[in-house]
């Protein structure tokens, strides 16, 4: 079975420049997530995602971040103007919805911002 | 308030013996769920064990198992005969219901481990 894929694995970009983040989760679930994990600290979640709705994004800067998931499949995660403080990991992970179902992640995107 | 607490920052275990994770948590839900992830330096998070809210056994899977005390509402990881490759950081995470049949996962901060030789 294949695992969560992103794109890139790694991204260098200057300040107020916009970056893309690509998603794609493992076939059949419904779930997915954007962690934003900075070095040191535990994953933040951006963004949780049930099928194509949103199910929580309290935590997303939404004057900056977006993301969507089109037909509930593959997710894209943008940031534009990036600032320093973006500099961090971004990861995947997607899982079954019901409370058993664990999440897997994917190997995750290395943004630095200069 | 903070729902999963991991009040360990860093453990120190030697080569060959247990070492305990703690993990507390709060939820008034009475189905959750409880994960256990295992990120070495090279950055992946990898599922290492799942306790459900109405299991009556502690799960195991090989070297990990998990002391679940649902009053005390801690899910402490046990990992047996450490070995070198147990190096990593461990966090402990929380599924519960939210916004109908939406659910969350939450989770910890954090436990450095360092296996010495």
């Amino acid at each position: 079975e294949a695992g969560v894929a992103q794109s890139p694995r790694y991204k260098i970009i200057e300040k107020r420049q916009s970056v893309a983040f690509w998603c794609n989760p493992i076939s059949g679930h419904a779930t997915l997530y954007w962690y934003q994990q900075i070095l040191g600290q535990g994953p933040k979640l951006l963004i949780q995602f049930q099928n194509n709705g949103v199910v929580d994004d309290s935590q997303l800067p939404k004057d900056r971040f977006s993301a969507e998931r089109l037909k509930g499949v593959d997710s894209t995660l943008k940031i534009q103007p990036a600032k320093l403080e973006d500099s961090a990991v971004y990861l995947c992970a997607s899982s079954f919805p019901q409370v058993s179902g664990e999440a897997f992640f994917g190997p995750g995107t290395r943004l630095t911002v200069l | 308030a903070q729902k999963i607490t991991q009040t360990q920052p860093g453990m120190f275990v030697q080569e060959k013996e247990a070492v305990t994770l703690d993990c507390t948590y709060d939820t008034s839900d009475p189905s959750y769920g409880l994960f256990w992830y295992k990120q070495p330096s090279s950055g992946e998070m990898i599922f290492l064990i799942y306790q459900g809210s109405y299991d009556q056994q502690n799960a195991t899977e090989g070297r990990y198992s998990l002391n679940f005390q649902k009053a005390r509402k801690s899910a402490n990881l046990v990992i047996s005969a450490s070995q070198l490759g147990d190096s990593a950081m461990y966090f402990c995470a929380m599924r519960e219901p939210f916004a109908g049949n939406n659910r969350k996962l939450i989770w910890g901060l954090g436990t450095s481990l360092a296996v010495n030789p």
